[in-house]
């Protein structure tokens, strides 16, 4: 168990760009899911999936915003034009879940995006 | 949408001190409250949860008391050391009106110990 990692841990970018961001989850973890977390609050929610299907998606998330699990292990999250507002930690957390039950989600280090 | 409210929001405890965060809560779907640590530059942690079909949980200086009719629960650190200085978040899962696969942080707590 090599615990949840994500790829990279800071981002810098210019205002406009785009870029994305990697989740790989704890293995045979099949819930996967995306938060955010700006300085001095909590990681608030973004989005979730289980297996490759995305299930819930925040008002957080604009439509600049998207995220992928294309075979269930591995996520990715990409932000289109990106404004100054997005600078934030991004955070990916893994969960195993079976039988509809909520369980313990384990965070990555995060990704730090700074937007000048 | 779900409201969890944290508090204090700083806290600043002597070496061998108790320190005590708590946390409320209006909805939720599932019986199961976690704390997580966070330190800086670093994600969250998880330092213990408990379901309520019990009152209480201790592992090592941690405790969590919960109080389900009040819909409280709240993080008893005994014994402080200066390596708990962090922030602290509880969790609290989604309502069925709000989502029920996620959680909702709160807003954290800081906690600085001193030596």
């Amino acid at each position: 168990d090599t615990g949840v990692s994500q790829d990279p841990r800071h981002k810098i970018t210019k205002r406009g760009q785009n870029v994305t961001f990697r989740c790989d989850p704890i293995s045979e973890h099949n819930r996967l899911y995306w938060y955010r977390q700006t300085l001095g609050q909590g990681p608030e929610f973004l989005t979730y999936f289980q297996n490759e299907a995305q299930l819930e998606k925040s008002r957080l998330l604009s439509d600049r915003f998207s995220a992928e699990r294309p075979k269930g292990s591995f996520s990715t999250l990409e932000i289109q034009r990106t404004e100054q507002g997005d600078s934030a930690m991004y955070l990916c957390a893994s969960s195993v879940d079976r039988g509809g039950v909520l369980r313990t989600q384990y965070f990555g280090p995060g990704t730090r995006l700074l937007v000048l | 949408q779900q409201q969890v409210k944290q508090s204090p929001q700083s806290l600043i405890v002597q070496k061998g001190g108790i320190s005590i965060i708590n946390c409320a809560y209006e909805n939720t779907a599932f019986d199961y409250f976690p704390w997580y640590q966070q330190f800086p530059g670093k994600g969250p942690a998880l330092l213990i949860a408990i379901r309520p079909d019990v009152s209480e949980k201790k592992e090592g200086r941690f405790t969590i008391s919960f109080n389900k009719s009040a819909k409280q629960f709240s993080l008893h650190i005994m014994d402080s050391q200066p390596g708990d200085s962090a922030t602290y978040f509880c969790a609290v899962p989604g309502s069925f009106t709000s989502g029920t696969y996620k959680y909702i942080f709160g807003t954290g707590t800081r906690l600085k110990v001193l030596a």
